[in-house]
């Protein structure tokens, strides 16, 4: 089956500064990469999804990229503010999604 | 729209007693998933119900866990004879179609459940 794994677990930025979590993933067969956000005792929310046939997606200050060829992608977020904090899950499917063990990001003002 | 809902969402019972979760899909979604999510850990893939299809079973840890959904929208996750490692959050999410469709899978709030 799928194995996903995300790096690093955990991440401290100062405001205003840029953070980069990546996950790769085994199987090739993959071809979608939700990213979600799940603040302190509160559900996980989809911020940002990519499909195996693109290799950058944007959102504001989010953006995701993907290489297909060594299996991995990459959360990127910019201009990072205290609102940012939280646990980010990348996640891989081809047919039942498979989560990463998530990043605990800290953003301090 | 209302979001996906479970209850209860939060369930502390004893070891060895049965437990029933329950998760409410958004309305007219066709997929329903259930997940846990340990402290500090990832979210486990448990079950899959897409329509009237046989359930992927291939996530539950153990027989002693079993899922149902009724008229294709309601589900129960089942937990028989608890054990202390079975306490976690307990997460449901549903989408509009199948996992081919690639479609975006949104979170209930979950049920905390402690096992004493």
């Amino acid at each position: 089956g799928e194995n996903v794994e995300q790096h690093p677990s955990t991440l401290s930025v100062q405001e205003g500064d840029s953070a980069v979590i990546k996950c790769t993933y085994s199987d090739s067969a993959s071809n979608y990469f939700p990213w979600y956000k799940q603040e302190l005792g509160k559900r996980p929310q989809l911020i940002i999804d990519i499909r195996s046939n693109v290799g950058e997606k944007k959102d504001q200050r989010i953006a995701v990229t993907l290489n297909k060829t060594a299996k991995h992608f990459s959360l990127h977020i910019t201009e990072t503010q205290p609102e940012d904090s939280a646990v980010y899950f990348c996640a891989a499917t081809y047919s039942t999604l498979t989560f990463g063990k998530g990043t605990m990001l800290l953003v301090s003002p | 729209g209302a979001g996906v809902s479970q209850s209860p969402s939060n369930k502390v019972t004893e070891k060895g007693k049965d437990v029933e979760l329950r998760c409410d899909p958004i309305s007219g979604h066709t997929a329903l998933y259930w997940y846990r999510q340990s402290l500090g850990q990832g979210l486990e893939f448990l079950i899959y119900f897409q329509g009237n299809s046989a359930p992927d079973k291939s996530g539950l840890p153990s027989d002693r866990f079993s899922a149902e959904r009724t008229g294709g929208s309601v589900s129960t996750l089942t937990i028989q004879r608890t054990q202390q490692e079975d306490s976690a959050v307990y997460l449901c999410a549903s989408s509009l179609g199948s996992r081919t469709d690639q479609e975006t899978q949104y979170f209930g709030p979950g049920t905390r459940l402690l096992v004493l």
